[in-house]
């Protein structure tokens, strides 16, 4: 297995542009989550998805960032537009199952290279 | 939701036994003791999980006393290449989505000298 995958591994921007991120889960799991990391606020969680579906997006900084996730392999993180305090890791993730389904334990997450996002 | 504090950084050399506990004084009785690594440029990689007792992989063991406010991972026999950052997460287990419940604290940087 490939296991995640995403795109860019770099991203060098200027302020007020789009920047779209691309991640590829591993095939089969039903959970996707997208992470930014930074110095000053760690690793935090943005949005996670279900079967293709938002379920909770509370971590999503502002209304410049937005998710989709067209289909099962296959879900993108836009930023419109990008400020240089967007300036970070971006990571994307994929679990098989959650909660009840885990047998009531949190599943493994399986996550990315990550995408080093500059804006400058 | 349940805190963790751990320890920002700690030193070891190689081939000794490293510990690093967590404390996490308000769990609840539904969570999960979840411990990640992650390698400069690289994302969290899981090492272990448990709930109570004691658990054991080919990487680590996590000791887990009778009430559960904290946790120790155990890394045996440490080696350069476990210079990393040891996430601890304590998540809850029940509920259908439960996973936005899973938070990353700082962690603790781990470095390993010859």
């Amino acid at each position: 297995d490939a296991g995640v995958i995403q795109s860019p591994r770099h991203e060098v921007t200027e302020m007020g542009q789009e920047v779209t991120l691309r991640c590829k889960p591993i095939s089969g799991h039903d959970y996707l989550f997208w992470y930014r990391q930074t110095m000053m606020r760690g690793l935090e969680l943005l949005i996670y998805f279900n079967n293709n579906v938002p379920i909770d997006d509370s971590g999503m900084p502002e209304d410049r960032f937005s998710a989709k996730m067209p289909n099962a392999s296959f879900s993108t993180l836009k930023i419109q537009p990008s400020e240089p305090r967007d300036s970070a890791v971006y990571f994307c993730a994929s679990s098989l199952r959650q909660g009840l389904l885990a047998g009531g334990r949190p599943d493994t997450q399986y996550f990315g290279p990550g995408t080093r996002l500059t804006v400058l | 939701l349940a805190k963790t504090t751990q320890p920002i950084s700690m030193d070891s050399y190689e081939g000794q036994e490293v510990n690093i506990t967590c404390s996490h004084n308000n769990i609840a009785t539904n969570d999960y003791i979840t411990w990640y690594q992650q390698f400069p440029s690289q994302g969290p990689r899981f090492i272990i999980q448990g709930y109570k007792t004691k658990v054991t992989n080919e990487v680590a063991s996590l000791f887990i006393p009778a009430d559960r406010k904290s946790s120790t991972l155990s890394l045996p026999r440490v080696s350069l290449s476990d210079t990393a950052v040891y996430y601890c997460l304590v998540a809850q287990g029940k509920g259908y989505s439960s996973a936005s419940k899973i938070i990353f604290g700082s962690g603790t940087r781990l470095s390993i000298r010859p």
